[in-house]
């Protein structure tokens, strides 16, 4: 019973194509977010969805859109891949109370080589 | 929004001894979160200690946070091979955590 799962776990695909990245969390939490972890393991914030509603998006280039379908789905969609995008794509979720979030929950990662 | 920054980045240790990992940041916070990271998994929410608490313990962690001096400790005590991660902290004020490079912790059998 997967709290947040994401598929694909592997993905590897040529410059150019546009692939998408699935989430799905079974938490009932109200936010989830998209991290790009690269080489370095420098985990950095992409976007945040509140009840479907885009409430954070960081200095991400426009090729990147995430789509909400309900507060329980975030997908990422990439559009004309380059080298620099294969990366370690972590989805999250978590819901925040007055002091902040109680922690967030990640899914296990897609693996994205761009080649 | 404010990042932590773990130290020290590598620690290289023998099973059965005491792990600590330190971390600092900048502004004011609600609370700071510990993550570990196994190689090749997503994070994993270890404990969470809010600003107006000193000490936490959970298992064999104990979180320290000093918010005079904005840092935080983490201590494995007795450590084992299997925790062999990467360990994150995040200092929580805004909508969004931001990780630091973590600390890359080795426990040999």
């Amino acid at each position: 019973d997967t709290a947040v799962s994401q598929t694909p776990k592997y993905l590897v695909t040529q410059m150019g194509n546009d692939k998408s990245i699935k989430c799905e969390q079974n938490l009932g939490h109200d936010t989830m977010y998209w991290y790009k972890q690269d080489s370095k393991k420098f985990l950095k914030i992409m976007f945040s969805y509140n009840n479907k509603e885009l409430i954070i998006n960081e200095t991400v280039p426009n090729r990147f859109s995430p789509k909400s379908p309900d507060k329980a789905h975030l997908n990422l969609h990439i559009n004309s891949l380059e080298l620099g995008d294969s990366a370690v794509y972590f989805c999250a979720s978590s819901h925040a109370g007055e002091t902040g979030s109680f922690g967030y929950t990640f899914g296990s990662g897609t693996r994205l080589t761009v080649v | 929004s404010q990042q932590g920054e773990e130290d020290p980045q590598a620690l290289s240790i023998q099973e059965g001894e005491n792990a600590t990992m330190n971390c600092s940041y900048k502004t004011s916070i609600n609370n700071l979160q510990w993550y570990r990271q196994n190689s090749g998994r997503g994070l994993v929410h270890l404990i969470l200690i809010r600003s107006n608490e000193r000490e936490k313990h959970s298992g064999r962690l104990r979180v320290t946070l000093d918010t005079s001096k904005k840092s935080s400790s983490l201590l494995i005590t007795a450590s084992r091979a299997a925790d062999t991660a990467s360990y994150f902290c995040a200092p929580d004020n805004t909508d969004k955590l931001i990780f630091g490079t973590g600390t890359r912790l080795q426990v040999f059998p």
